[in-house]
């Protein structure tokens, strides 16, 4: 099945600095990649997502790249600010005909922006 | 509001008791999810239901029996539970149907259930 990794697993950046979060996967087959930012003590919320047939999307501040060979994705958030502090989890799907959508997620990544 | 909505918020219950948690999505979507989150696995996939049918049971533990009666609820029984299922436990949504589209995940903000 498909294995997700994520590094690094804490980061902290000075306000205005860029952070940059990689994941890599395990099946080929995995096709769409969301990104999604949980604040403590409240749910994840999708923040933006990447598909296979895309190397880069971009959306204010925030960025996700795709090298589909290497089977690794990264977010980049540039210009930092103190409510980027979050989990960020990353993900790997594969959607399947009939079977819905299964969804196969990194160990997190806690981000502190320092001001 | 995402419009997944899960009761109860915080629950607490013995090894022996037998307890349902609830999640209801008002979002018209077809694919319901339940997932555990906790400091050794933040987020695992425990079911999927498309349709109301279950398409997917990674594999857990008997001691965890969703229902999912139609595509707007879904369930999750819990009886003689361990310590260690002490957990959030997130429901979430998609408009994910068949074929090959990709669809949002919108998470409920899960029952913290601890279990004694």
């Amino acid at each position: 099945g498909e294995n997700v990794e994520q590094h690094p697993s804490t980061l902290s950046v000075q306000e205005g600095d860029s952070a940059v979060i990689k994941c890599t996967y395990s099946d080929s087959a995995s096709n769409y990649f969301p990104w999604y930012k949980q604040e403590l003590g409240k749910r994840p919320q999708l923040i933006i997502d990447i598909r296979s047939n895309v190397g880069e999307k971009k959306d204010q501040r925030i960025a996700v790249t795709l090298n589909k060979t290497a089977k690794h994705f990264s977010l980049h958030i540039t210009e930092t600010q103190p409510e980027d502090s979050a989990v960020y989890f990353c993900a790997a799907s594969m959607p399947r005909d009939n079977y819905g959508q299964n969804f196969v997620f990194g160990p997190g990544t806690r981000l502190s922006v320092l001001p | 509001e995402t419009g997944v909505t899960q009761t109860p918020r915080h629950l607490v219950m013995g090894m022996t008791n037998k307890k349902s948690l609830k999640c209801e999505q008002h979002l018209g979507h077809n694919a319901m999810y339940w997932y555990k989150q906790s400091a050794k696995k933040p987020l695992e996939l425990m079911f999927v239901y498309n349709f109301k049918e279950q398409t997917e049971n990674n594999s857990v533990p008997s001691r965890f029996s969703p229902e999912c009666p139609n595509s707007s609820h879904l369930f999750l029984h819990l009886h003689t539970l361990q310590p260690e299922d002490s957990a959030l436990y997130l429901c979430a949504s998609s408009p994910r149907t068949g074929g090959s589209s990709y669809n949002e995940q919108f998470f409920g903000p899960g029952t913290r259930l601890t279990v004694l």
